[in-house]
């Protein structure tokens, strides 16, 4: 069975602050893992995602993540946070296509806040 | 634009009268799905469709159905709604049903239940 725990659901950070969202998995076979963002009224917009390959991966606004197989964790991460960056962020991932498709398995999100 | 559409994006209704919520993509993508978002719990996976005409329960799918009659359209029906099931809906498409694709999100729906 495959799960994702996000640690903690509310992250506050100044603005140019390093920005650091905790994400852990368990999967029984090769996981493919993935970060959304959810903005306010407004849909889940993909940010970054690991399949295969090199294990730091970089998404869009400055977004990156870091596969590490050892410590089963995918944390998001951004050098200097920036106020358009406030939103709740989802952690997730998929299985193999003999599970419901691939379907995605999701955390229960991690709310960040950004102070000027 | 390539884009996921929900219909309506907000709705309040009250227990037993049925609904639909309509969801419609324009990239051709094959795989589509339904979640639903509560808090605390992230999005669960109510029922997915791999093609048209072949649809699949996800891990909530009780008090709900799908039908996929054409590849584009994956409307989410509920035949007697129940407060339960108030929450916010999103829709979701990818081209394939493999686990490394990126899926494509609507703009959500919330339903209340009264």
């Amino acid at each position: 069975a495959q799960s994702v725990t996000q640690l903690g659901s509310h992250v506050s950070v100044s603005e140019g602050a390093l920005v650091l969202l905790r994400c852990n998995y368990s999967s029984s076979v090769p996981p493919y893992l993935f970060w959304y963002v959810q903005y306010p009224n407004q849909g889940l917009q993909l940010l970054l995602k690991y399949t295969t390959g090199a294990t730091l991966v970089k998404g869009i606004n400055g977004f990156e993540a870091e596969f590490k197989k050892s410590e089963t964790s995918f944390h998001l991460t951004k050098p200097s946070a920036h106020m358009s960056d406030a939103a709740e962020y989802f952690c997730a991932v998929s299985g193999p296509i003999y599970n419901q498709g691939g379907k995605l398995i999701f955390g229960q999100g991690t709310e960040l806040s950004v102070k000027p | 634009e390539a884009q996921v559409t929900q219909n309506p994006r907000y709705l309040i209704t009250v227990t037993g009268k049925k609904l639909t919520v309509t969801c419609s993509q324009n990239m051709n993508h094959e795989y589509m799905s339904w979640y639903r978002q509560d808090p605390g719990l992230g999005l669960r996976q109510i029922y997915y469709s791999m093609n048209v005409e072949v649809t699949d329960k996800g891990d909530v799918p009780e008090g709900y159905k799908v039908s996929r009659k054409e590849k584009r359209n994956f409307p989410l029906i509920l035949e007697s709604p129940s407060p339960n099931q108030t929450s916010l809906y999103f829709c979701a498409s990818s081209f394939y049903a493999a686990s490394y694709n990126e899926q494509f999100f609507g703009p959500g729906t919330r339903l209340t239940v009264l």
